[in-house]
């Protein structure tokens, strides 16, 4: 059983469609998280999610929304796609708070989304 | 800030030895470490939380020195399966309403030949 899984695993669009991202998770986790990695590998949080609300909203263009409609979902939606938002989104959830710190997180195999 | 790690890459043969080093200009409260092997999902190693905790997997282990704000990753006797790219992520002070914020270093790029 996947743990956590992303839908789709390759994206390939033009510049300027609009795409979404889903991801779930079946761990029981209350936090879900938004990464992107670029061509250098740099990791780097974009969005987090605990139990529906909005935690880490990091500098990134509002042509980005995330959205989760329950704890165990959370969805990327990007508009007008950019050349510069190739790279590979994703996603992974874990406990957090005050009652959970420093918990691992788990990583969903990820999305490469290409910008022709 | 982002953590800097060095080195930035390293090639080993099978059974060597390698230091991986991850370096923070603030304080650290939690170092987490990660592997990603080619396109795949970045994977949980271990999460050091103690000045001076030192723990290990395996062949694997890490050490926190919280007073040069730094944490190393150790292999020994590497094998070919930790090729991979290692990222160590840094993680907020507990009971600052924790978010689980990860914010990870460069990765450092190890090679295992045979």
């Amino acid at each position: 059983d996947t743990a956590v899984s992303q839908t789709p695993k390759y994206l390939v669009t033009q510049m300027g469609n609009d795409k979404s991202i889903k991801c779930e998770q079946n761990l029981g986790h209350d936090t879900m998280y938004w990464y992107k990695q670029d061509s250098k590998k740099f990791l780097k949080i974009m969005f987090s999610y605990n139990n529906k609300e909005l935690i880490i909203n990091e500098t990134v263009p509002n042509r980005f929304s995330p959205k989760s409609p329950d704890k165990a979902h959370l969805n990327l939606h990007i508009n007008s796609l950019e050349l510069g938002d190739s790279a590979v989104y994703f996603c992974a959830s874990s406990q957090a708070g005050d009652k959970h710190p420093n918990q691992p997180q788990h990583f969903g195999d990820g999305t490469r989304l290409s910008i022709l | 800030q982002q953590p800097v790690q060095s080195p930035q890459a390293v090639i080993l043969r099978e059974g060597e030895d390698a230091v991986i080093n991850c370096s923070s200009s603030k304080a650290l409260y939690s170092v987490h470490w990660y592997r990603q092997k080619h396109g795949e999902a970045p994977v949980f190693l271990m999460i050091l939380l103690k000045g001076g905790e030192q723990k290990g997997h395996e062949k694997i282990s890490a050490s926190f020195n919280e007073k040069k704000q730094q944490s190393s990753l150790y292999l020994t006797a590497s094998q070919l399966s930790y090729s991979g790219t290692y990222f160590c992520g840094t993680g907020p002070l507990t009971g600052s309403g924790n978010t689980g914020k990860l914010i990870f270093g460069q990765g450092t790029t190890l090679q295992v030949k045979p």
